[in-house]
């Protein structure tokens, strides 16, 4: 089976610093990766996945994540964070041909001003 | 025009009541899913339909039971409420191949029972 581990729950930062949020993963299994965002009141959606190629892929808002098969982890980066960033982001998983995906518990970006 | 839409967005009611929260996609997708969202932010998998036919069917109580009357909707009725059963409910669809499609999420119904 799949899991998921989200090694932040809460992450404080200044506006236009940089941040990484931390995801990794476990599975026997070759998988598919996702990372959602979640602002306050409303439904996820997606920043980016990751299916197969390049290991580096760029999302929306100027996220991108990194995808090391290796340390079976899926870090999310932003060089520069805004206010509007603050939200609950979630990393996901599911199996090549499989049909759930696993969430992690999240992990809260604050940005401070 | 929203993608996912779901009704009601807050729902308060007694312990021990029936409900049912409404989900519909105008997005053309073939699967919905139902997901919970707990007070800590954990969100799980309970059910997804692909063309109507119920393909996941995670461990919850089967007080829960989801109903598909075409691909556009998913309903989710919940019968003898419990306080445990107080959380977010979100709805969401993809398209065809699901299991590396986007998912998209409806604005959640809070459910709150008393």
């Amino acid at each position: 089976a799949q899991s998921v581990t989200q090694l932040d729950s809460q992450v404080p930062v200044f506006e236009e610093a940089p941040v990484e949020l931390r995801c990794n993963y476990s599975s026997s299994v070759s998988v598919y990766l996702f990372w959602y965002v979640q602002y306050p009141n409303q439904g996820l959606q997606l920043l980016l996945k990751y299916l197969s190629g390049s290991t580096l892929v760029k999302g929306i808002n100027g996220f991108e994540a990194e995808f090391n098969k290796s340390q079976t982890s899926f870090h999310l980066r932003k060089p520069s964070v805004h206010i509007s960033d603050t939200a609950e982001y979630f990393c996901a998983v599911i199996k090549t041909g499989g049909f759930k995906t696993i969430f992690g518990a999240g992990t809260r970006l604050f940005v401070k001003a | 025009d929203t993608a996912v839409s779901q009704t009601p967005k807050y729902l308060v009611t007694q312990m021990g009541n029936d409900k049912s929260i409404k989900c519909e996609q105008n997005l053309g997708h073939d699967t919905m899913y139902w997901y919970k969202q707990d007070s800590k932010k954990f969100l799980k998998i309970m059910f997804s339909y692909n063309n109507k036919e119920l393909i996941i069917n995670e461990t919850v109580p089967n007080r829960f039971s989801p109903k598909s009357p075409d691909k556009a909707h998913l309903n989710l009725h919940i019968n003898s409420l419990e306080l445990g059963d107080s959380a977010v409910y979100f709805c969401a669809s993809s398209h065809g191949d699901f299991n590396q499609e986007t998912q998209y999420f409806g604005p959640g119904t809070r459910l709150l029972v008393l």
